[in-house]
């Protein structure tokens, strides 16, 4: 069925290092989205890719789609405190109606 | 604007008793949804209504009913709690059949 694997599902950073968290699907997706959740708080949207092999950038996140539209990755180059949270990736669309979650990265950042 | 709205925001029940999660949107979307959140499993999804007047299970629906009372609201109910249904509880809304996801804050529950 409809399923996207995360990796890693922690990751214990210093602040100024960099970040990544991985997403693999089994099927090929028709897109992917990513979504941020701070401790406490609720999924927000960060992005949504469409093409095979899209690579976008919000200031320190870089986000990438694979070739075959089966991978996505989440970048962060130097990290801060205010990146702590967990990130998602989400497959909106494969299924019809269905949003279908990844287990998410938690990212923890020491200062 | 105040988006998805879920109420109540704090819950706990005793094993057997019932309750119904309410939430509503006013961003005009046709789609809702719920999901579950546990520690270390991500987001699960338990129904969804793709438009007015339609509801689907999810990937975790037993235990759980729902009604998409009219354009805004979309219930979910527990007819008689479990231990196994201690969560988070996440209403969300979009436009269409894909696009971006608005949450709601979250309904934490516990059933003892």
């Amino acid at each position: 069925g409809q399923q996207v694997m995360q990796i890693p599902q922690y990751q214990h950073v210093q602040e100024g290092e960099d970040f990544t968290t991985y997403c693999n699907s089994s099927t090929t997706l028709s897109n992917i989205q990513w979504y941020k959740q701070r401790p406490g708080g609720h999924p927000v949207f960060l992005i949504q890719l469409v093409k095979s092999g899209e690579v976008k950038k919000q200031k320190r996140l870089t986000f990438q789609f694979g070739e075959a539209k089966k991978n996505s990755s989440l970048h962060i180059t130097a990290t801060q405190t205010t990146d702590v949270g967990t990130y998602f990736c989400a497959d909106p669309y494969t299924g019809g109606f269905k949003t279908i979650f990844g287990a998410g990265t938690r990212l923890f950042v020491k200062a | 604007n105040a988006g998805v709205t879920q109420t109540p925001k704090f819950q706990v029940l005793k094993t057997g008793q019932s309750m119904t999660l309410q939430c509503a949107q006013d961003m005009n979307h046709n789609s809702m949804y719920w999901y579950r959140q546990d520690p270390g499993m991500g987001l699960r999804l338990i129904y969804y209504s793709a438009s007015e007047g339609t509801t689907d299970k999810g990937e975790v629906p037993n235990g759980y009913n729902v009604s998409r009372l009219n354009k805004r609201e979309f219930s979910l109910r527990l007819e008689s709690a479990a231990p196994s249904q201690t969560s988070v509880y996440f209403c969300a809304s979009r436009a269409g059949s894909a696009g971006e996801l608005f949450f709601g804050e979250g309904s934490r529950l516990t059933v003892l």
